[in-house]
């Protein structure tokens, strides 16, 4: 069973409401990062905290945004939601000081439907 | 043209069968590489994890580097109904390691 755990599971909003999803890290993790992905696409990085900064953006807008808490959880908050915004949201997290070269423990993600 | 690139199949071989996946990069900046499995409504998991041109063998997955032609390979061994998934292969750019670069992963169906 994995150690990262996010919520919820499946969320369906509305075009232009905002949206807040919620990981919690695997123990001792103190870099989480949050990937987006499509159908049939690879995961696309959004942003990475580590030790509660942001310390690396993807090519997203910044109504993405994110924060890291103290007891290794962290949030993904998008405003103002898109239909392209749908897409299965993953939650990593990783014990190598903020490079992603140590390789990520990923949650089941968040599948969000924006209609 | 994206810096990864993977055949996404679907892929399909018969239960026993060694399986070959492959990918392509473009960016002579990476030096680590990733194979994840990724089950369907579940997040990528980390298979194998390589560094060097050569070899790594892991149960029954070998990884496989060439970095002079940019090719990574991933081997199944021994394929079970088990295996079926999708396999994503991913490198953190030289440049900026805090993310990782991903193929579109290739989807493999073991038939029993």
């Amino acid at each position: 069973e994995t150690g990262v755990t996010q919520s919820p599971t499946h969320l369906i909003k509305t075009r232009g409401q905002q949206v807040t999803l919620r990981c919690s890290s695997q123990s001792g993790h103190n870099t989480v990062s949050w990937y987006q992905q499509a159908l049939g696409q690879g995961p696309q990085f959004i942003f990475q905290y580590y030790r509660e900064e942001e310390n690396g953006r993807g090519n997203f807008p910044p109504r993405f945004s994110g924060l890291q808490f103290p007891n290794y959880s962290s949030e993904l908050n998008v405003n103002a939601l898109e239909l392209d915004d749908s897409a299965l949201y993953l939650c990593a997290s990783s014990s190598g000081q903020g490079r992603g070269d140590y390789g990520y423990t990923f949650g089941s993600g968040t599948r969000l439907t924006v209609v | 043209q994206k810096e990864v690139e993977q055949d996404p199949g679907p892929l399909s071989v018969p239960e026993g069968a060694i399986v070959s996946l492959n990918c392509t990069y473009s960016n002579s900046a990476f030096q680590y590489f990733m194979w994840y499995r990724q089950y369907s409504r579940k997040g990528p998991e980390l298979l194998m994890y390589t560094y060097s041109s050569g070899n790594k063998e892991d149960g029954r997955f070998t990884a496989q580097v060439d970095k002079s032609s940019k090719y990574i390979s991933l081997f199944i061994r021994d394929s079970q109904p088990s295996d079926s998934a999708t396999y994503l292969c991913a490198s953190p750019p030289g440049d900026s390691n805090y993310q990782l670069i991903w193929g579109a992963g290739t989807k493999l169906i073991i038939k029993p």
